[in-house]
């Protein structure tokens, strides 16, 4: 089945920093990646999704970027806000059919004002 | 549109003890989802449905857990008896035409 590995755990930076999220995958056959925001008590919510046909995908400050060879995927907030801070989750799946996404174990962003 | 619905949103029992959770997907949303999300940890997937099928359920310990989709709109997951490695966030998911939408989830605390 597939695993998805995220880095780091826990990531500290200052506001207006920017922030980078790293994913890996290992089936080759994932084709479609989520990621999810969750706030503290809160329920994940989606952020920004890519495909497999596309490299890279931006949604104001955040964008994502996907090496299909290499086999990873990352997150990238650019100009940090300290409502940014809450728990990221990357997740990797086959689109299409019983469509089950594999998630990584989170990391947690926190951003000092 | 209205998002899914959980109840209830916090429960705590004691060990052995049994528990019910129930979810109501999106309207018109046929692939539902459970997770079990201990603490520090991504959701990991306990049952998928679609509508009132089982597609998967390789992950459900099936000797305390059980959960149904009877009518493919509302599901219940039930825990019977629970253990204190329990103690996690029951989310419940659905999945429209693009990805998954969450429910609030179930704050389960086993004592």
């Amino acid at each position: 089945g597939e695993n998805v590995e995220q880095h780091p755990s826990t990531l500290s930076v200052q506001e207006g920093d920017s922030a980078v999220i790293k994913c890996t995958y290992s089936d080759s056959a994932s084709n479609y990646f989520p990621w999810y925001k969750q706030e503290l008590g809160k329920r994940p919510q989606l952020i920004i999704d890519i495909r497999s046909n596309v490299g890279e995908k931006k949604d104001q400050r955040i964008a994502v970027t996907l090496n299909k060879t290499a086999k990873h995927f990352s997150l990238h907030i650019t100009e940090t806000q300290p409502e940014d801070s809450a728990v990221y989750f990357c997740a990797a799946s086959r689109s299409g059919g019983s469509y089950i996404p594999t998630f990584g174990r989170g990391t947690s962003l926190i951003v000092h004002p | 549109e209205a998002g899914v619905a959980q109840s209830p949103r916090y429960k705590i029992i004691e060990k052995r003890q049994s528990v019910a959770f129930w979810c109501n997907p999106i309207s018109g949303h046929a692939t539902l989802y459970w997770y079990q999300q201990i603490l520090g940890q991504g959701p990991k997937l306990l049952i998928q449905f679609q509508n009132n099928g089982v597609v998967d359920d390789s992950q459900l310990p099936k000797d305390r857990f059980s959960a149904e989709r009877l009518k493919g709109v509302d599901s219940t997951l039930k825990i019977q008896p629970a253990k204190l490695e329990d103690s996690a966030v029951y989310l419940c998911a659905t999945k429209g035409e693009a990805a998954q939408y969450f429910g609030p989830g179930t704050r389960l605390l086993v004592l």
